[in-house]
């Protein structure tokens, strides 16, 4: 099975532009999370996508969205950029919910925002 | 509140010497209990997990980790580290009390290397 996809792989944006993300998960895998890592916080969770509903948030401001498609390929949407969004975004999906099993994560999305 | 942590920034370890990588938890009822790998400039990924069962739970690439509950630690464990085995670890533990706020917490990492 092919693994676990992200596109850009990477991206470089001024202060008040948008962005979206793209994750396509493992074939047959229906939920699909979204962290956020820089190297003073860590992993931090954005949200968890199940059968197209958003079933858990992180404590992110409003300006992080996100959604499911029907094939659970996901997108996560940021408005409004600030400097402290540079970070590497990574995607995990996982045949069941989070926390339950294993999660495969892609290889990230490295967003600079200048 | 619910944490995880991994008290060690960096751990140092010569090829051949066993290794050990720490992880405390704190949180409500029974642990779900992960450890991860992340090689540079790619992706997470898993090495092992505890949910029941057995406290010593043998994972990927050789390592193993031992869950202790009366001292809330979950740590990982390789009898015979090699160069290869540098890379950033992370513990992870799931919260939540309920399928719908199910999400992982997790530890700040620790940056392991394996010198020659």
């Amino acid at each position: 099975k092919a693994g676990v996809t992200q596109t850009p792989r990477y991206l470089i944006k001024t202060r008040g532009q948008q962005v979206t993300l793209s994750c396509s998960p493992i074939s047959g895998h229906r939920s699909v999370s979204w962290y956020q890592q820089t190297p003073g916080q860590g992993l931090q969770f954005l949200f968890e996508y199940f059968s197209e509903t958003q079933r858990n948030k992180g404590n992110f401001p409003g300006r992080f969205s996100g959604r499911q498609f029907s094939n659970s390929r996901s997108e996560m949407n940021v408005s409004t950029l600030e400097l402290g969004d540079s970070a590497l975004y990574l995607c995990a999906s996982s045949p069941v919910r989070v926390g339950t099993d294993t999660q495969y994560f892609g290889p990230g999305t490295r967003l600079t925002v200048l | 509140a619910q944490s995880v942590a991994q008290p060690e920034d960096q751990v140092n370890v010569a090829e051949g010497n066993p290794l050990t990588v720490k992880c405390t938890y704190s949180v409500s009822g029974n642990p779900y209990l992960f450890w991860y790998v992340q090689y540079p400039n790619r992706g997470l990924q898993f090495l092992l997990k505890y949910i029941t069962g057995d406290n010593l739970v043998k994972g990927s690439y050789g390592f193993e980790a031992e869950f202790n509950k009366s001292q809330t630690s979950f740590h990982l464990k390789k009898p015979s580290a090699l160069v290869s085995d540098s890379a950033l670890y992370f513990c992870a533990v799931r919260v939540g009390l309920m399928d719908s706020n199910y999400q992982l917490i997790w530890g700040a990492g620790t940056k392991l290397i394996i010198k020659p």
